[in-house]
């Protein structure tokens, strides 16, 4: 059982590239998130999906899109990549939605735009 | 939508002090109030939390408190231990403008405990 995975760990990325984030866990949880960390500004939603098929924003939408197209999978897309991207990105799912049940997060993507 | 408030931002204790974190929310509806625990180059972990229906809730040396009324609730850390260095969150789940509950976080609380 290893919880929620994300891959890439690292990446660089040059300004108007493009890139896939990818999140996977294996507790078949309905609900999966996408967060964004910057120093100071703690843990800031990005999108998140309520279940296969669905996918809804949160606060900082802008530059990203995602995917739920297996219940296991949730993909996070940036379509030309820019500085103010730099983070450190974790994904979470959890077994109902964020009232109800502890969320558990990936190990963090650390994504630098140059 | 949801808007949560931790203070302080940064605190530093002496070993065996106590440690109180703030944080007040504004969506009425929000019934769930989680602590996240998160150290140095690690992922967030779930520490405590409390449902509103209770107005206090403890393990060990850790406890929440919760009112209701003034929308705000508090982590209390007693006999604190260096271990307990970390960065601390609150959350609470966002009902407003069709929001599923999914938690909105508090900008976080570095604690420092000084041997």
């Amino acid at each position: 059982n290893a919880g929620v995975t994300q891959t890439p760990k690292f990446r660089v990325l040059k300004t108007g590239q493009s890139m896939t984030l990818l999140c996977a866990q294996d507790m078949n949880h309905e609900y999966m998130y996408w967060y964004r960390q910057d120093p100071g500004m703690g843990l800031r939603l990005i999108h998140y999906s309520v279940g296969e098929g669905t996918t809804a924003k949160g606060e900082v939408p802008d530059g990203y899109n995602v995917s739920r197209l297996k219940k296991q999978n949730f993909l996070l897309g940036l379509e030309s990549a820019a500085p103010s991207q730099t983070s450190v990105y974790f994904c979470a799912s959890s077994y109902g939605g964020g009232q109800n049940t502890e969320a558990f997060f990936g190990q963090g993507t650390r994504l630098t735009v140059v | 939508g949801e808007n949560v408030e931790q203070h302080p931002s940064t605190l530093s204790v002496q070993e065996g002090d106590s440690a109180v974190i703030k944080c007040t929310y504004s969506d009425s509806a929000s019934n769930y109030f989680p602590w996240y625990k998160q150290e140095l180059g690690k992922r967030p972990q779930l520490i405590i939390d409390i449902r509103s229906n209770v107005g206090e809730k403890k393990d060990q040396r850790i406890a929440v408190t919760l009112n209701k009324t003034a929308k705000h609730f508090s982590l209390h850390i007693t006999e604190t231990q260096p271990e307990d260095s970390a960065v601390y969150f609150c959350a609470a789940p966002s009902f407003a403008g069709g929001s599923q509950g999914n938690l909105i976080f508090g900008k976080g609380t570095k604690l420092s405990v000084k041997p």
